[in-house]
């Protein structure tokens, strides 16, 4: 079985100030890891993904996540944040040859401040 | 490309009363996903088809639920008979799973969501 841990439920930051937002997993076989993003009343959005290779993976609008395998974790990153970031960031696993289904993390919700 | 479709957007209907969600997958994909986003339990896998055929249904709640994929550009979920508890948003989203250099490079694509609301 596998589950996806969020370690923080809310994360408010400044315009133009770094966020980093946690996620650590736990699974009994191989995963796939995601990061989507979810703006208010829309659906989920790709941002980034780790198959295989390099632990540091780059994504859309700015964000990387580094991949570390024995700390079991996939925290996602970003150096400088706008307004526009403000959304819920969804972390999740996808077990190899498990057909591609996604395990969820419960969500950050990322509040961007002027 | 138009995406994933889901209809209706907002559905509110009446406890007992039969719910169907539609979903169009984006053309070529070949897996079809159903997930259900409320506050206290997050998103949840419903169930999942590959190539039509349903591979996991485990994360369906209960028998009131039900999916159907007839072909490859179309799937429905129905409660019948709804419960205000099913109230969420409920999500469809779609896969190619292309295999690339021995790799699945799968990555899902999600609709807009249709939220229901049972009263």
């Amino acid at each position: 079985a596998q589950s996806v841990t969020q370690l923080d439920s809310q994360v408010p930051v400044f315009e133009e100030a770094p966020v980093e937002l946690r996620c650590n997993y736990s699974s009994s076989v191989s995963v796939y890891l995601f990061w989507y993003v979810q703006y208010p009343n829309q659906g989920l959005q790709l941002l980034l993904k780790y198959l295989s290779g390099s632990t540091l993976v780059k994504g859309i609008n700015g964000f990387e996540a580094e991949f570390n395998k024995s700390q079991t974790s996939f925290h996602l990153r970003k150096p400088s944040v706008h307004i526009s970031d403000t959304a819920e960031y969804f972390c999740a696993v996808s077990p190899y040859n498990q057909g591609g289904k996604l395990i969820f993390g419960q969500g950050t919700e990322l509040s961007v401040k002027p | 490309d138009a995406g994933v479709i889901q209809s209706p957007r907002h559905e509110v209907t009446e406890m007992g009363q039969e719910v169907t969600l539609r979903c169009k997958p984006i053309s070529g994909h070949n897996s079809l996903f159903w997930y259900r986003q409320t506050m206290m339990r997050g998103l949840e896998l419903l169930i999942y088809f590959n190539n039509n055929v349903p591979i996991d249904d485990s994360g369906m709640p209960e028998d009131r639920f039900s999916a159907k994929m007839p072909n490859a550009s179309f799937s429905t979920l129905k409660i019948q008979p709804s419960e205000p508890r099913d109230s969420a948003v409920y999500f469809c989203a779609s896969s190619p799973v292309a295999m690339e250099a021995g790799v699945n490079r799968y990555e899902q694509y999600f609709g807009p969501g249709t939220r229901l609301t049972v009263t």
